[in-house]
């Protein structure tokens, strides 16, 4: 089956804690985004990468790391957790640009205390 | 400023009728045009995307593009239940970065 797998599913963890969330794809999709959804907000790009090794910020990349070694996974590090990083985390991909429309991961829902 | 607005709703439909959700952006330059469906818990899931001006159908989703008015619908026809969930409209342009831009999404309820 076509998907995108992100773990975990639900995180709660403490201030300054390393924290890494995994997302893999078996599509051998070119392009894969992190996206953080904020009631009120929408989804708000964090980091995205075109293909492998080729990495960009989005919109909100502060206090996040990522970085695309193999094609099919697409890691989003928090370094230094903090409070206002609690959100619900979505991975997608695309074939080869946003273009083609995303599919979107189960989601991560992480919470720092 | 990046801008692509939607009415969080929520818009309540009887079952079997048009639910229409409309969505606005800024930038004049804007290419394309996407449509997601979330339901309560779950991740989006295309469900329609748009290029050019007019009318685009597929099923019982008509999306509907007015560039010159800057704006995007999506109209469900015989609305179910199933159908309720948020519907988030994205829009990709210049203005923005040539990225997508997604609005904070449409509460759709659909009452049987």
């Amino acid at each position: 089956e076509a998907q995108v797998t992100q773990n975990p599913r639900y995180l709660i963890t403490v201030t300054g804690k390393k924290l890494t969330v995994t997302c893999s794809q078996n599509m051998n999709h070119e392009y894969m985004s992190w996206y953080r959804q904020d009631p009120g907000l929408g989804l708000r790009q964090i980091y995205y990468s075109m293909n492998v090794e080729v990495t960009d910020k989005g919109d909100v990349p502060e206090g996040y790391k990522v970085s695309r070694k193999e094609k099919r996974n697409f890691p989003l590090i928090l370094e230094s957790p903090s409070p206002n990083q609690t959100s619900l985390y979505f991975c997608a991909s695309s074939p080869r640009t946003e273009d083609y429309g995303y599919t979107f991961g189960s989601g991560t829902r992480l919470t720092v205390v | 400023q990046k801008e692509v607005e939607q009415n969080s709703g929520p818009l309540s439909v009887p079952e079997g009728a048009i639910a229409s959700l409309n969505c606005t952006y800024s930038d004049r330059g804007s290419q394309s045009f996407f449509w997601y469906r979330q339901y309560s818990g779950k991740s989006p899931e295309l469900i329609m995307f748009i290029y050019s001006n007019g009318d685009k159908e597929d099923g019982r989703f008509t999306a509907q593009l007015n560039k010159a008015s800057q704006y995007v619908s999506l109209l469900i026809r015989d609305s179910q239940p199933s159908d309720s969930a948020t519907y988030l409209c994205a829009v990709k342009g210049l203005e923005y970065g040539n990225k997508l831009v997604f609005g904070a999404g449409t509460i759709l309820r659909v009452k049987s």
